[in-house]
């Protein structure tokens, strides 16, 4: 069965603290890996990856993904209050001809100011 | 604003109530989703359409029934629901069934009193 598994769970750090989100999965014909942010309701699209070693950056935020040992971390930089929220990774798993996407539990970050 | 709009926001319903979720996309994409997010738990994929046409049934109770209209417009009707059913459901749309790139609503906070 194919199953995303993201940790920590929760995340409490200070502002301007450098946290690292790690997200680690297991799914047949592997074809991307994404990122969302979710803060009030709707998730927001960060990331998606595909090849492994390449990272991926905009602004403070970066992830890079690897696919040899099935995971991918999100980095965050002097983070700031607005970056808290619920960081949550997906997984592209085929299904019936089609792709669809498998999440993990969700990172929740708190920033304390 | 992320172009996926969700009505209404917030329902409570009896368990004989029928209500209806209502999704729209601005966005000219071709397939649409519903998720149920609960506490403590991955997002869940409920339904995919792809063009108007229902692709993916995930094992859905028949107390939810999708409907899709045309390429913009998403429903779930909703009846008998039990409480274990509370959740937030949130639509999604993307290009096609084949892009991976998702684009989130706001979503819908169900209680079932």
């Amino acid at each position: 069965e194919d199953k995303v598994v993201q940790s920590p769970l929760s995340l409490v750090v200070h502002e301007g603290d450098t946290v690292t989100l790690n997200c680690s999965y297991e799914v047949t014909n592997f074809r991307s890996l994404l990122w969302y942010k979710q803060e009030k309701k709707a998730p927001t699209f960060l990331f998606m990856l595909t090849s492994s070693g390449i990272e991926k950056k905009s602004g403070r935020l970066s992830s890079i993904l690897d696919k040899k040992e099935l995971f991918s971390i999100l980095n965050i930089t002097a983070t700031q209050t607005g970056d808290s929220a619920i960081y949550l990774c997906a997984v592209e798993a085929p299904i019936q001809g089609a792709q669809k996407l498998v999440f993990g539990q969700g990172t929740r970050l708190t920033i304390n100011p | 604003e992320t172009g996926v709009t969700q009505t209404p926001r917030h329902l409570v319903m009896g368990m004989t109530n029928k209500k209806s979720l209502k999704c729209e996309q601005h966005l000219g994409h071709n397939a649409m989703y519903w998720y149920k997010q609960s506490a403590k738990k991955p997002l869940e994929l409920m339904f995919v359409y792809n063009f108007k046409e229902q692709t993916e049934n995930n094992s859905v109770p028949s107390r939810f029934s999708p409907e899709c209209p045309n390429s913009s417009h998403l429903f779930l009707h909703l009846h008998t629901l039990q409480p274990e059913d509370s959740a937030l459901y949130l639509c999604a749309s993307s290009q096609d069934r084949l892009e991976n790139i998702q684009y989130f609503g706001a979503g819908t906070r169900l209680s079932v009193l």
